[in-house]
């Protein structure tokens, strides 16, 4: 079976760092995706490593180690709007995701 | 360009009742999805398509059907809705090659 494990809620202040963890253990692996999802909002794409190593994309970076099914969503000078649901996804080769459960995010003043 | 519309974006179904959902994208994408969000979690795959005429199961298809006969639209439905199937339901679509899922503004059902 698939399974990924991220944890459930991070509580951070504004303009600090947090770092969002994802353990993966799937039948086949392309890669890892990340996703934002506003309160009553669609999720939206951030990011997709499918190579070991570390994406940057502006205030968000996302990494990956295959060897070890593990990534991470970091991102950096926190602003209030952050304050989201974030889900990595695995793409087991089937054109389709499997998702985590969600981290909350909650950014305070 | 409208990206991934679907409709309604409410509705309220009595156990029993059937309907269908429908998925709408004007950026030509090949690939099309159905998912389901219970509160609290993740999205779960329902089928999918890979092209229009075809159409595979995903994590939880039972009690549900899909159809693609165009290739901007993919329809999702129920034949007798279940209070199980209370839900979000979410389309998505995304191109062939690319990574990123684009997803529809969700639909809102309550089975009573």
């Amino acid at each position: 079976g698939q399974s990924l494990e991220q944890p459930s809620e991070v509580t951070a202040v504004e303009g600090a760092i947090v770092q969002i963890n994802c353990t993966y253990q799937t039948s086949g692996f392309y890669g890892l995706s990340w996703y934002q999802q506003h309160d009553g909002g669609a999720p939206t794409f951030l990011s997709y490593n499918g190579l070991d190593g570390l994406e940057e994309t502006g205030r968000f970076s996302s990494f990956l180690s295959r060897s070890d099914s593990y990534g991470y969503l970091l991102l950096q000078e926190l602003q209030m709007k952050d304050s989201a649901s974030y889900f990595c996804a695995v793409d087991t080769g089937r054109r389709a995701l499997t998702f985590g459960s969600g981290t909350r995010l909650q950014v305070q003043p | 360009n409208a990206g991934v519309t679907q409709t309604p974006k409410f509705r309220v179904l009595k156990t029993g009742q059937s309907m269908t959902l429908l998925c709408a994208q004007d950026m030509n994408h090949e690939y099309m999805y159905w998912y389901r969000q219970d509160p609290g979690m993740g999205l779960r795959l329902i089928h999918y398509s890979v092209g229009e005429g075809t159409t595979a199961k995903g994590e939880v298809p039972d009690g549900y059907n899909v159809s693609r006969l165009k290739k901007q639209n993919f329809l999702l439905g129920l034949e007798s809705a279940a209070p199980s199937q209370t839900s979000v339901y979410f389309c998505a679509s995304r191109i062939a090659g690319k990574n990123e899922q684009f997803f529809g503004p969700g639909t809102r059902l309550t089975v009573l």
